[in-house]
């Protein structure tokens, strides 16, 4: 089975800095997907950014980018320019394209507080 | 496209009670996946509906349970509800194959 693991509980940042997010996962699989995924306190589970494994280049998408390292299982989220509505909790998660099954298993979140 | 939809938003019940929460998925989507989040346990998957069948099945009682028609909808059910299923139920819809899942704003449960 699949397990993600996210061993930052709590993360700080000031305002229009940058900060990175860590995120491993064991896997004996070779095709998957990792998402990053906002949680802000409505509860609403958003997508922040997505990485299919075959892919070697590191998804962008605006101030958010990705650090994929396959071999050492590693997907690590840089959030750059932070901005107050970026405090939230993050969940890191994995999903098999082994199969039709559509589970995606998620890490224990990192809450990321936001200062002036 | 209007996102995935959720009913109800907040829940009420007791311990024996049943319970029963819908969730609508975006336009097109065939997949939805059910979630349940509390602090204790973080995220887990419940099950996953494809095209009206149960593709996939998480670790939990047979006390959950759920459905899909033919327009997609889905529906979750839990009986003889306990402390412990008082929770955040999210539902989270797709295409079907590996791509990316769009969530609901999810149900919030609270079992007296």
């Amino acid at each position: 089975a699949q397990t993600v693991t996210q061993s930052q509980p709590e993360m700080s940042v000031q305002e229009a800095e940058t900060v990175t997010l860590s995120c491993t996962y064991d896997t004996s699989e070779s095709d998957y997907y990792l998402f990053w995924y906002k949680q802000p306190p409505s509860r609403q589970m958003i997508l922040v950014i997505r990485q299919e494994a075959y892919k070697q280049q590191n998804a962008t998408e605006n101030r958010f980018s990705v650090n994929f390292q396959k071999a050492a299982k590693s997907f690590s989220l840089k959030i750059s320019d932070s901005q107050l509505g970026d405090a939230a909790m993050y969940f890191c998660a994995y999903r098999s394209l082994t199969g039709t099954a559509s589970k995606l298993t998620f890490g224990t979140g990192t809450r990321l507080q936001v200062t002036l | 496209k209007a996102g995935v939809t959720q009913t109800p938003r907040y829940l009420i019940k007791t311990r024996g009670q049943q319970v029963t929460l819908s969730c609508s998925p975006i336009s097109g989507h065939r997949s939805v996946s059910w979630y349940q989040q509390t602090p204790g346990q973080g995220l887990q998957f419940l099950f996953e509906y494809f095209s009206e069948t149960q593709r996939n099945k998480g670790n939990f009682p047979g006390r959950f349970s759920g459905r899909q028609f033919s327009n997609s909808r889905s529906e979750m059910n839990v009986s003889t509800l306990e402390l412990g299923d008082s929770a955040l139920y999210l539902c989270a819809s797709g295409q079907g194959g590996g791509e990316t899942q769009y969530f609901g704003p999810g149900t919030r449960l609270l079992v007296l």
